[in-house]
């Protein structure tokens, strides 16, 4: 069974420039979630989407939005890219939601650059 | 709101030894406590996750303990190996939702 696929692996922008970033879950996980990954704040949670549906949202600006297919494929999108937005971004999917104790599983990240 | 903390930050120790990695909790209000390992410039792999139901979940050499009325739990990794060096994280879920609440992690580093 394959993991958590995120895409791409690493970008490089610049300040001002807008980004997107994917993830393909597990296979039947229909719950995403993304994290914000900085060596000063640790993991912080952005937001997670169920069923297409964003379900809870963490305290990070506007400028960070995302959106589920029906397939539960999930992209996130950063505008207006300022340096303290360089970080790892990792996504999570489990199986079910609302804290019902399944495990969640991470992708290897997308490491962002921002010049 | 849900506050998680490890301790020690980093931690070293010569291959063979068995180690005790720290993790407290705020709320213990908690479905569950799941422990990842990261490697560097890796995403999260879960290794462990107990049920607030369960007191304990062993998997291999790893076996970690959850007390939800002091907050606390425990990764006891055994006859460590230089393999097992990489950072440990343990995270809780923010009240009946999806979010993770992690602490800083502690950074292991088994030598040889």
């Amino acid at each position: 069974k394959a993991g958590v696929t995120q895409t791409p692996r690493y970008l490089i922008k610049t300040r001002g420039q807008q980004v997107t970033l994917s993830c393909s879950p597990i296979s039947g996980h229909r719950s995403v979630s993304w994290y914000q990954q900085t060596p000063g704040q640790g993991l912080q949670f952005l937001f997670e989407y169920f069923s297409e549906t964003q379900r809870n949202k963490g305290n990070f600006p506007g400028r960070f939005s995302g959106r589920q297919f029906s397939n539960s494929r999930s992209e996130m999108n950063v505008s207006t890219l300022e340096l303290g937005d360089s970080a790892l971004y990792l996504c999570a999917s489990s199986l079910e939601g609302q804290g019902l104790g399944q495990p969640q599983h991470f992708g290897d990240g997308t490491r962002l650059s921002i010049l | 709101k849900q506050e998680v903390t490890q301790i020690p930050a980093a931690l070293s120790v010569p291959e063979g030894e068995n180690l005790v990695l720290n993790c407290s909790f705020t709320d213990s209000a908690i479905y569950n406590l799941q422990w990842f390992r990261q490697d560097p410039g890796k995403g999260l792999t879960s290794l462990l996750l107990i049920q607030s139901s369960q007191r304990e979940q062993t998997s291999g050499r790893l076996n970690a303990s959850l007390d939800k009325s002091s907050g606390r739990s425990t990764l006891y990794i055994a006859a460590s190996q230089p393999g097992d060096s990489a950072t440990y994280l343990c995270a809780v879920p923010q009240g009946g939702s999806e979010k993770l609440v992690f602490g800083k992690g502690t950074k292991l580093t088994v030598n040889p």
